[in-house]
């Protein structure tokens, strides 16, 4: 099966920054994309999505970015608060992939106090 | 209830034995994806469903494993002669249609002794 995510970044920051957490698929022809965020013990959580027709999508204190160029994407947390701390993991579907969804590599969000 | 719900929460299983798990999705969502994650690692992809047709098992480990979905709704992972290495979070999700959000469910904790 397809597997991700063996080691996981760390980022790192003070409460009350901004967090940026960065993706790059592989995939040039997928054209949904998802973040999700993922706490101990529980499953992943919906925040946002974008689709390929677009290149930025805001939501409530988040922002998807999407640069199809270089297949990056990226998630920017506004004010982030110690309840953002979490594993943070984008997807991606492609009707090329049979429509499955994907993850990426997740990247682990810390917040300092 | 409102979200994707499975059972059992936490599975015990002695190596050897045969083991179900159990996924039910929100209901008229149409598409049904499974997860396994192993711990502090991504999520791999093991199969999905569209109805009650799964059109892609590319990613089941081995022939031990194997899944259903009756009615459009409730899908079974059935693990045969579990193995050590299957010891894992097995997850599930939905999504209305393909190519929509999928939301998950808590999953199941697999421990095979």
């Amino acid at each position: 099966g397809e597997s991700v995510g063996l080691h996981l970044p760390t980022l790192s920051v003070q409460e009350g920054d901004n967090s940026i957490i960065n993706c790059a698929y592989s995939n040039s022809a997928s054209d949904y994309f998802i973040w999700y965020k993922q706490e101990s013990g529980k499953g992943p959580q919906f925040i946002i999505d974008i689709r390929s027709n677009m290149d930025k999508r805001q939501g409530q204190r988040v922002t998807v970015l999407l640069n199809k160029t270089v297949k990056h994407l990226s998630l920017q947390i506004a004010a982030t608060q110690p309840g953002d701390s979490a594993v943070y993991f984008c997807a991606e579907i492609s009707m090329d992939s049979s429509y499955k969804l994907i993850f990426g590599s997740g990247t682990r969000l810390l917040v300092r106090p | 209830g409102a979200g994707v719900s499975q059972s059992p929460s936490n599975k015990v299983t002695e190596k050897g034995k045969d083991v179900e798990l159990r996924c039910d999705p929100i209901s008229g969502h149409t598409a049904l994806y499974w997860y396994r994650q192993s711990l502090g690692q991504g999520l791999e992809f093991l199969i999905y469903f569209q109805g009650n047709s799964a059109p892609d098992k590319s990613g089941l480990p081995s022939d031990r494993f194997s899944a259903e979905r009756t009615g459009g709704s409730v899908s079974t992972l059935t693990i045969q002669r579990t193995q050590q290495e299957d010891s894992a979070v097995y997850l599930c999700a939905s999504s209305r249609i393909l190519n929509t959000e999928a939301f998950f469910g808590q999953g199941t904790r697999l421990t095979v002794v």
